[in-house]
């Protein structure tokens, strides 16, 4: 069974500061993994994409890498803003045959940008 | 383009009752899954469409149910609630294969008194 685990659980930085989440997976047969933010009582907001052949996707501000051998992700943060605070998730997708969007969540890094 | 629509945004339940929650995936989508997120269990896949067949089902009671239409609008059911079963509930959809982008709703906010 896929276990996501996404640690920090709760993470606080001042304005400005670069930042990475950590994202973990025990079955590295995956077709995918995605970032999401999620604003308080809102649904999610995809930031990246990133497909099991790949190592890394860019978006801005936000970089996400993939070692799919050791079952990592990171999302990279630069220059945070305040705008940034949120909750992030990261989600991934199993490769068995049968595992059509049965997407497994990580567990969250809520995260606060301090002005 | 339009995002993926949830409806109702909100609704207040007692137990014993019945609810149903509508989802329109984003035009030109033809699978929409389904999700409960609640403090505790954090997000959990309940089940997922495509083309009118449900290819996956996650690890929910019966009383959790669902149904996709022609035009890819689906509901989800659920029977005799519970106080357990207050969550926010939410859709996505996606293009359907493998590797597809999910796109989420806003989600549809169930209390159960």
């Amino acid at each position: 069974k896929q276990e996501v685990t996404q640690i920090p659980a709760a993470l606080s930085v001042p304005e400005g500061e670069n930042l990475v989440l950590n994202c973990s997976f025990t079955d590295s047969a995956i077709y995918n993994l995605q970032w999401f933010r999620q604003d308080p009582g809102k649904g999610l907001t995809s930031l990246l994409l990133i497909q099991s052949s790949q190592r890394e996707q860019t978006s801005g501000r936000l970089n996400a890498s993939l070692d799919k051998s050791s079952g990592r992700s990171t999302l990279y943060i630069a220059a945070s803003q305040p705008g940034d605070s949120a909750t992030y998730l990261c989600a991934v997708t199993p490769g068995s045959s049968g595992g059509y969007q049965k997407v497994t969540f990580g567990t969250g890094t809520k995260l606060q940008v301090i002005p | 383009k339009a995002g993926v629509t949830q409806t109702p945004r909100y609704l207040i339940k007692t137990r014993g009752q019945q609810v149903t929650l509508s989802c329109s995936p984003i035009s030109g989508h033809r699978s929409v899954s389904w999700y409960q997120q609640t403090p505790g269990q954090g997000l959990q896949f309940l089940f997922e469409y495509f083309s009118e067949t449900q290819r996956n089902k996650g690890n929910f009671p019966g009383r959790f149910s669902g149904r996709q239409f022609s035009n890819s609008r689906s509901e989800m059911n659920v029977s005799t609630l519970e106080l357990g079963d207050s969550a926010l509930y939410l859709c996505a959809s996606s293009m359907g294969g493998h590797t597809g982008e999910l796109f989420f709703g806003e989600g549809s906010r169930l209390t159960v008194l």
